[in-house]
């Protein structure tokens, strides 16, 4: 089983729909990320986490908001999904201490018409 | 802020050496990353590196120095599966977070 998942895996939906992105891991990190990627550029991070109880905006959360549920889950959510936020996203986890060795989904993409 | 740059693309035939260069800006340091991503996939971890030098890990290498902000993976013996897109990451004060490079595609020729 994959330790990290994220579903759904693609997603088409129109613009003003509220749409959520869901990621669950089993790797017991508790440092959770959001990223996207858009066609040919890098992962730009949207929300943070480093536990239940702490949350932190990224470089490009207009638009986004996040629940962290439990440890093992965190969602992403579009309150108003437009055509610019189509994209690829991926769900990410770390474990405090260490390394900054990220762990990815594999990623969700989303199509907004 | 934080700003990394890699070469956008390269291209080289099977059995060759390849460097991928990146430079980086930061307002803290905490680490180089490397990051491989196949098309359609998800990115999976390659390297870090913490502390000026060579870390060596099979067919992949990376190298860092603080000094120059300057860092580069090195894939040797290249194989047509390495066709995908890498990406240097640094990790800021404390390695709260990951600022990535826009990438660098790797096509393999035969």
């Amino acid at each position: 089983d994959a330790d990290v998942t994220q579903t759904p895996r693609n997603r088409i939906t129109k613009t003003g729909k509220r749409i959520m992105l869901e990621c669950s891991q089993t790797k017991g990190h508790d440092r959770m990320y959001w990223y996207r990627q858009d066609p040919g550029l890098g992962l730009r991070l949207i929300y943070y986490s480093f536990d239940v109880k702490d949350i932190n905006k990224g470089e490009i959360s207009d638009g986004y908001s996040v629940s962290r549920q439990a440890q093992a889950k965190f969602s992403l959510s579009l309150e108003s999904a437009i055509p610019n936020q189509t994209a690829l996203y991926f769900c990410a986890t770390r474990k405090t201490g260490g390394t900054d060795t990220q762990y990815f989904g594999p990623g969700t993409r989303l199509t907004v018409l | 802020g934080q700003s990394l740059e890699q070469p956008s693309e390269v291209t080289a035939v099977e059995g060759a050496i390849v460097q991928i260069n990146c430079t980086y800006q930061t307002s803290g340091f905490y680490g180089l990353s490397w990051y491989q991503q196949h098309d359609g996939g998800a990115p999976t971890f390659l390297s870090y590196n913490a502390l000026d030098g060579l870390e060596e890990t099979g067919r992949f290498s990376s190298f860092l120095s603080r000094s120059d902000s300057y860092g580069y993976l090195l894939l040797q013996e290249l194989q047509m599966k390495d066709s995908a897109s890498y990406f240097c990451a640094v990790g800021g004060a404390a390695g709260n977070k990951l600022t990535f490079g826009g990438g660098t595609r790797v096509l393999v020729k035969p």
